[in-house]
């Protein structure tokens, strides 16, 4: 398919232990963006990605919270030492022109942390 | 500090009649406002958007209204039909933000047969 794909789409993690979610934009979209939503809320920014420069990181919670982009396509966002408030949905998002408003989303991962 | 706001949680018609979802902001300097539907499980899908210098868009079913002075903005589905039972999000935008998306807190239309 054409569109944004994330995985692993569940995760459960024991409190303390690091997890990486992966995103695979749609292929040639500069832009990219890594949100989290908690349940009953709408996804709130995490971070953003023009090709490999992360020109935004305003949203990350914490230094716990760390994104990679390095070819300016497939994007990692790993978590150290997971707390249960880090439970959510993560979503990432793609769009072809830099700073674009019209975004594509992926179907998520769900980490639930025990 | 919510800038986005949808303040009805959910919202039920009747198959065939109109659907009428709100939503407010308060940063002024948003310039871009995307309506986005959400299926359980899968991720939000683009429905319809505006830019501030419209006040109006439409899209065959869809329409979005745009009422800068009140800050506020609208999305009007009509005739409403079963399939558009989902979990709405209304997001905004600034030129000087990087494209990112505000959120509001989502509605969830429940369309009856």
């Amino acid at each position: 398919g054409a569109g944004v794909s994330q995985s692993p789409r569940y995760k459960v993690a024991k409190r303390g232990q690091d997890v990486a979610l992966r995103c695979d934009p749609i292929s040639g979209h500069v832009s990219l963006f890594w949100y989290q939503q908690a349940l009953g809320q709408g996804p709130e920014f995490l971070t953003y990605f023009q090709n490999e420069a992360q020109l935004d990181k305003s949203g990350l919670p914490s230094d716990r919270f760390f994104a990679e982009r390095p070819e300016g396509s497939v994007s990692t966002l790993k978590i150290q030492r997971t707390q249960q408030e880090d439970s959510a949905v993560y979503l990432c998002a793609s769009s072809a022109a830099a700073g674009g408003y019209e975004q594509f989303f992926g179907p998520g991962t769900r980490l639930t942390v025990l | 500090d919510q800038q986005v706001k949808q303040n009805s949680p959910s919202l039920s018609v009747q198959e065939g009649r109109i659907s009428i979802l709100n939503c407010d902001y308060t940063n002024s300097m948003f310039d871009y406002f995307l309506w986005y539907k959400k299926y359980p499980a899968e991720g939000p899908t683009f429905l319809i958007s505006i830019s501030s210098i419209k006040d109006k868009n439409e899209d065959g079913r869809f329409t979005v209204f745009l009422n800068k002075s009140a800050k506020h903005l609208s999305l009007h589905i009509v005739p409403s039909q079963p399939g558009d039972s989902a979990v709405y999000f209304c997001a905004a935008s600034a030129l000087s933000n990087t494209g990112k998306l505000i959120f509001g807190q989502g509605t969830t239309l429940q369309v009856k047969p």
